[in-house]
């Protein structure tokens, strides 16, 4: 069964605003990942953020996680036509686990 | 794609046939996996390794088989394809978990595989 479910399965706006996706989880996790799919490409890793953090940037990327909601969310900002692409939550469930649950994603397209 | 390749990157195949993909990597990492991507269900794990010739299921894992005899090559193998198994088929590797690394999965480009 699908550990992440992510809202909104679509988003669309226009070049510049900022988009943001949420993810959310049924059980306890040591770790939540966030993956970026181009199409017709492999998922590329863009941030993972620690249960016992709350919140963490990379470049235009800030992730939260609160941990008492089982969620997450993936905000970009001042987003880009190169942005477009399906975002994608992954949690592990433990430490060393070495095995992720995606969630099914969310297709983000943005109109220039 | 951070030195993983996969083979074939498409394959047209009919119903009973076997099927064998292929996927190679270069990084010496100690886990590999294999995942189909469908709509509607995001990514689902077949089968993972965690070394030469260890293996595990993953959450779908019926009617697939896989063998790791080096570090490099994981093989997914459809015994009989279905037109169920229409679909594409990531390889991903991972580095053994430590006190300074994480469990990020590293993604090959693909195979699109469909059963006729």
């Amino acid at each position: 069964s699908q550990q992440g479910e992510e809202d909104p399965q679509a988003l669309s706006i226009q070049e510049g605003e900022n988009a943001t996706m949420n993810c959310s989880y049924k059980t306890s996790i040591n770790n939540l990942q966030w993956y970026r799919q181009n199409s017709g490409r492999g998922l590329v890793h863009l941030i993972l953020i620690r249960s016992n953090e709350r919140e963490k940037h990379s470049g235009r990327l800030r992730v939260t996680l609160d941990t008492s909601k089982k969620s997450s969310s993936l905000l970009i900002t001042a987003s880009r036509a190169a942005d477009t692409a399906s975002y994608f939550c992954a949690t592990s469930a433990r430490q060393g686990a070495q095995k992720l649950v995606f969630g099914q994603g969310t297709r983000l397209t943005i109109n220039p | 794609d951070a030195g993983i390749t996969q083979s074939p990157r498409h394959k047209v195949t009919e119903t009973g046939t076997p099927v064998t993909l292929r996927c190679h990597q270069t990084e010496n990492h100690r886990y590999m996996y294999w995942y189909r991507q469908d709509p509607g269900h995001g990514l689902r794990l077949i089968h993972y390794s965690y070394g030469v010739k260890d293996t595990d299921k993953g959450e779908v894992s019926d009617g697939y088989s896989v063998s790791r005899s080096k570090t490099e090559d994981f093989l997914l193998t459809l015994e009989s394809a279905t037109s169920s198994q229409t679909s594409v088929y990531f390889c991903a590797i991972s580095e053994s978990w430590t006190s300074s690394s994480t469990d990020t999965q590293y993604f090959g480009p693909g195979t699109r595989l469909t059963v006729l």
